[in-house]
């Protein structure tokens, strides 16, 4: 069975600072992986998706994830923090014989400081 | 503009009663879920719907029900029998595919005393 896990439930970063969102899964086949960003009392809203086209995908708002088959992981990494980054993030899964469905790991809420 | 639609946004109701939340889409997309969030826990799949007058369990389903009448909307009901209804639901949608992105709306926000 598929599983995603989001290693470290509150990360806090200085703004100008590495952002590194942690994220490793588990699944029998080649899996689709997506990251997305909540903002407080709001829906999800897509950052980036792989699906094998190439193992370093870039999204919106300047983050980027690399997926690495060997160590079973999707970190999202960002170079420098800006204050409007401070939301929660959700690193997913889905296979071709689910349907579609997503699995969410439980969440990452980032903080940047000034 | 394209989006998915969630009412109310917020909802009270007492401990015992029935409640439908509503979501409906113009995206023109096939598929739509319902998921519920708790704090520290993700988000969990309750239904998913790939075509009209068609649905299945998520991992979650018990104590809620739904109906695929149109491709545009995908009731959710969150009935007497769910044992903790109050959290934060979201509804989404999809072309079919697995590697196809949710598109999600802003949520409803039950709370059940």
């Amino acid at each position: 069975a598929q599983s995603v896990t989001q290693l470290g439930s509150h990360v806090s970063v200085s703004e100008g600072a590495l952002v590194l969102l942690r994220c490793n899964y588990s699944s029998s086949v080649p899996p689709y992986l997506f990251w997305y960003v909540q903002y407080p009392n709001q829906g999800l809203q897509l950052l980036l998706k792989y699906t094998s086209a190439a193992t370093l995908v870039k999204g919106i708002n300047g983050f980027e994830a690399e997926f690495k088959k060997s160590e079973t992981s999707f970190h999202l990494t960002k170079p420098s923090a800006h204050m409007s980054d401070a939301a929660e993030y959700f690193c997913a899964v889905s296979e071709d014989n689910q349907g579609g469905k997503l699995i969410f790991g439980q969440g990452t809420e980032l903080s940047v400081k000034p | 503009d394209g989006g998915i639609t969630q009412s109310p946004k917020y909802l009270f109701r007492k401990e015992g009663q029935n409640v439908t939340l509503s979501c409906e889409q113009n995206l023109n997309h096939d598929a739509m879920y319902w998921y519920r969030q708790d704090p520290g826990q993700g988000l969990r799949l309750i239904y998913y719907s790939q075509i009209v007058n068609d649905f299945q369990k998520g991992d979650i389903a018990e104590g809620y029900s739904v109906s695929r009448e149109k491709k545009e909307s995908f009731p959710l009901t969150v009935t007497s029998a769910q044992k903790n209804p109050t959290a934060f639901y979201l509804c989404a949608s999809s072309i079919r595919g697995s590697n196809s992105p949710l598109h999600f709306g802003n949520g409803t926000r039950l709370t059940v005393t």
